[in-house]
């Protein structure tokens, strides 16, 4: 079946650090990808998607490239803030007849000032 | 636009008691999803409906029934609360289900059953 591995958290950085948040997957056929974000007390918000391989996603400073030969789709930011401090979730869709987004445990970044 | 919104915030059952989530989407989306979110495990799927008039079994569906009433609603019932469905329940939406199909999601509803 199909899952997602990302890396164990809670993630602590410094504002302006260098934030990587490693994701691997297992899917059948040719996923989509997906980079889901959390802020305290709220509701899942798409940061990023990539749908076919050596796709670039990226957005608010995020990035993140489909990577078909590792299966990974590490999520990645130059300079971190404090406003960024959340629980970042990766996700596949594999389609295949089934609309379910198949989720990674998430994992919680806190910035500090 | 609201987006997706789900009634009640949060919600403290007794076991054996029952309660219908409620959810709505103006964005004329045809699929709708019910997730329950619990510590360390990620978002599950419980329960989805493709379009209106079919719903169908996700994840995690035992304990729980759904109804899309219309276009815009999908509705998440519990028969008998039990601990173990205390949970942050999610409700979601997309437009056609189809691949890579972004899905917004509602607040949240907190549900505690004691």
């Amino acid at each position: 079946g199909n899952s997602v591995t990302q890396m164990e958290g809670p993630v602590t950085l410094s504002e302006e650090a260098f934030l990587t948040i490693n994701c691997t997957y297992t899917a059948t056929g040719y996923p989509s990808l997906f980079w889901y974000v959390q802020y305290p007390g709220e509701g899942l918000q798409l940061l990023l998607k990539a749908t076919k391989a050596d796709d670039k996603g990226s957005n608010k400073g995020f990035e993140a490239t489909y990577r078909k030969e590792t299966t990974s789709f590490h999520l990645e930011k130059g300079s971190v803030q404090v406003s960024d401090s959340a629980v970042y979730f990766c996700a596949l869709y594999s389609g295949a007849g089934s609309y379910q987004l198949t989720f990674g445990k998430g994992t919680k970044l806190s910035v500090i000032p | 636009n609201a987006g997706v919104t789900q009634t009640p915030k949060f919600q403290v059952l007794k076991t054996g008691q029952s309660m219908t989530l409620q959810c709505a989407q103006d964005m004329n989306h045809n699929s709708m999803y019910w997730y329950r979110q619990d510590p360390g495990m990620g978002l599950r799927l419980i329960y989805y409906s493709a379009s209106e008039g079919t719903t169908d079994k996700g994840e995690v569906p035992n304990g729980y029934n759904v109804s899309r009433l219309n276009k815009r609603e999908f509705s998440l019932r519990l028969e008998s609360a039990a601990p173990s469905q205390t949970s942050v329940y999610f409700c979601a939406s997309s437009g056609r289900g189809a691949r890579g199909d972004t899905q917004y999601f509602g607040p949240g509803t907190r549900l505690t059953v004691l």
